[in-house]
């Protein structure tokens, strides 16, 4: 079974509009960490967010919040005010204390495209 | 601010030839790791490092790379006789604390093996 799921290989948005990219993941640790990164075309790998498990309140940083539902085991990144530059690839990740705390597991990611 | 540095940036080889890869982490990091990803593909695991020992890695991990820390600021990542199935991105990555918070990417090394 896939750790990561993120089930939209791409997403469009208007500038300026809100947008939503899903993860679901899969675990068995009480205890795990949850990461959005953003990859844009020039390929480099730049950290957006991170959600502790025990974390009560969802993550912010910025324009970037963490829907972080841990019943339904989700993790969603909502990104406010889309601007031109946030057209890339995100991934959400997860690092299992457990099962290998130095192990990040990668979803397939989501394309993003925001247009004028 | 702070970032992890990765050199080269692109690297071409003729397969069956040894690459070195570097990086240097951020300075108070303790904890390095290097991740690679395939074009079009998912950023996968290779292995992690602290204390100057290899603390875990993946299959894809195997007799064919080696990781060092030669001095007090450089991690490389070795591959011994490059196959053509290595080319990909290859990214360091380090953090202050093994189980939380931020890990902090590099931009990346192309590899290329012909």
């Amino acid at each position: 079974a896939q750790k990561i799921t993120q089930t939209q290989p791409g997403m469009f948005v208007q500038e300026k509009e809100a947008v939503t990219l899903d993860c679901t993941y899969d675990t068995s640790d009480q205890s795990y960490g949850l990461f959005w990164y953003k990859q844009p075309s020039s390929g480099e790998m730049i950290f957006l967010i991170y959600q502790g498990s025990y974390d009560e309140q969802n993550a912010t940083e910025g324009r970037y919040s963490l829907n972080f539902q841990k019943a339904r085991k989700s993790a969603n990144l909502v990104i406010s005010a889309s601007q031109l530059g946030d057209s890339a690839m995100y991934f959400c990740a997860m690092r299992e204390i457990n099962s290998g705390y130095s192990t990040l597991t990668f979803g397939k990611g989501t394309m993003l495209l925001v247009s004028p | 601010e702070p970032e992890v540095t990765q050199t080269p940036s692109h690297q071409v080889t003729q397969m069956g030839q040894e690459v070195i890869l570097r990086c240097v982490p951020i300075s108070n990091h303790l904890y390095f790791y290097w991740y690679r990803q395939i074009l079009g593909q998912k950023v996968e695991f290779l292995v992690s490092f602290y204390n100057n020992e290899i603390s875990e890695k993946s299959e894809i991990f195997d007799d064919q790379f080696s990781v060092e820390r030669p001095d007090g600021s450089n991690f490389t990542l070795k591959i011994r006789s490059t196959k053509l199935e290595d080319s990909a991105m290859y990214f360091c990555a380090s953090s202050e604390r093994p189980n939380t918070g931020e890990l902090f990417f590099g931009e990346g090394s192309r590899l290329t093996v012909l």
